[in-house]
C-alpha cells in the first residue's frame, strides 16, 4: 500500500498569498496517477487536479499541480476567500487507492 | 452530466450490516468506474471498495473480509454492503464516479452519515 504524507498539516495564509502544499509518497506513484481534492465542511470532496498536473473541468487556473515519482505539489497562486478549505492528495495508480491525511488552509 | 445520488440506512447497531445504494443519472453507467469512500468524523478519506467496467472488484485490505460492492447495470445502480459493524465504522460514506476508466473521482454522491451505536 502506498502511504501519502502531506505537509504542512495546517497552512495559515491571507487572501492574495500563494499556497504551496506538499504530498510525498512512500513509493513511486504509477505514471503520475496523483490527484488533488478540495473539501469544505459538510461537503463532498471536489476534484481539482488529476494526472499530477491536469486541471479538472471548471477549475480556475490559479490552481496548479506538479511533481512526479514520489514528490508532488499543489500550488494556489493567489488565495481567494473561497479557497480556504482542506486539501487531500490521492494516488490512483495502484490498489488500494490511498489518500493523504490532508492539509488545512486557514485564514491568517 | 452524470449525477450520482445515494441512499441507505444511517443508524445501525453493532454487528449489523450496512447497505447503501448509489443511483446514476444522466449518462452511461458502463462508461465509468465506481467506488465507495468513507470519512470518519474529523478524519481523512478512506477508499472502501471499487469496481471497474469489466466487473473486477478491488477492496481495501483492512475491510476486505467484511465488504462487498456490486452493480445492477439494468437499473444503473451500484451498492455497498459492510458486515459486522463496530463503532469504528461510524462516519460519512460517499459513492463516487471515476473520471472515465480511472479511479480518480470526478463525481461524488451527497454522502450518508452512518452511525453505529447500541
Amino acid at each position: 500500500e502506498i502511504v501519502l504524507t502531506q505537509s504542512p498539516g495546517t497552512l495559515s495564509l491571507s487572501p492574495g498569498e500563494r499556497a504551496t502544499l506538499s504530498c510525498r509518497a512512500s513509493q513511486t506513484v504509477y505514471t503520475s496517477y496523483l490527484a488533488w481534492y478540495q473539501q469544505k465542511p459538510g461537503q463532498a470532496p471536489r476534484l481539482l487536479i488529476y494526472g499530477a498536473s491536469s486541471r479538472a473541468t471548471g477549475i480556475p487556473d490559479r490552481f496548479s499541480g506538479s511533481g512526479s515519482g514520489t514528490d508532488f505539489t499543489l500550488t494556489i497562486s493567489r488565495l481567494e476567500p473561497d479557497d480556504f478549505a482542506v486539501y487531500y492528495c490521492q494516488q490512483y495508480g495502484s490498489s488500494p487507492r490511498t489518500f493523504g491525511q490532508g492539509t488545512k488552509v486557514e485564514i491568517k | 452530466q452524470v449525477q450520482v445520488q445515494q441512499w441507505g440506512a444511517g443508524l445501525l447497531k453493532p454487528l449489523e450490516t450496512l447497505s447503501l445504494t448509489c443511483g446514476v443519472y444522466g449518462g452511461s453507467f458502463s462508461a465509468y468506474y465506481w467506488s465507495w469512500i468513507r470519512q470518519a468524523p474529523g478524519k481523512g478519506l478512506e477508499s472502501i471498495a471499487e469496481i471497474d467496467q469489466s466487473g473486477t472488484t478491488y477492496y481495501n485490505p483492512s475491510l476486505k473480509s467484511r465488504v462487498m460492492i456490486s452493480v445492477d447495470t439494468s437499473r444503473s445502480q451500484f451498492s455497498l454492503k459492510l458486515t459486522s459493524l463496530t463503532a469504528a465504522d461510524t462516519g460519512v460514506y460517499y459513492c463516487a464516479r471515476g473520471r472515465g476508466f480511472s479511479f480518480v473521482y470526478s463525481g461524488w454522491g451527497q454522502g450518508t452519515l452512518v452511525t453505529v451505536s447500541s
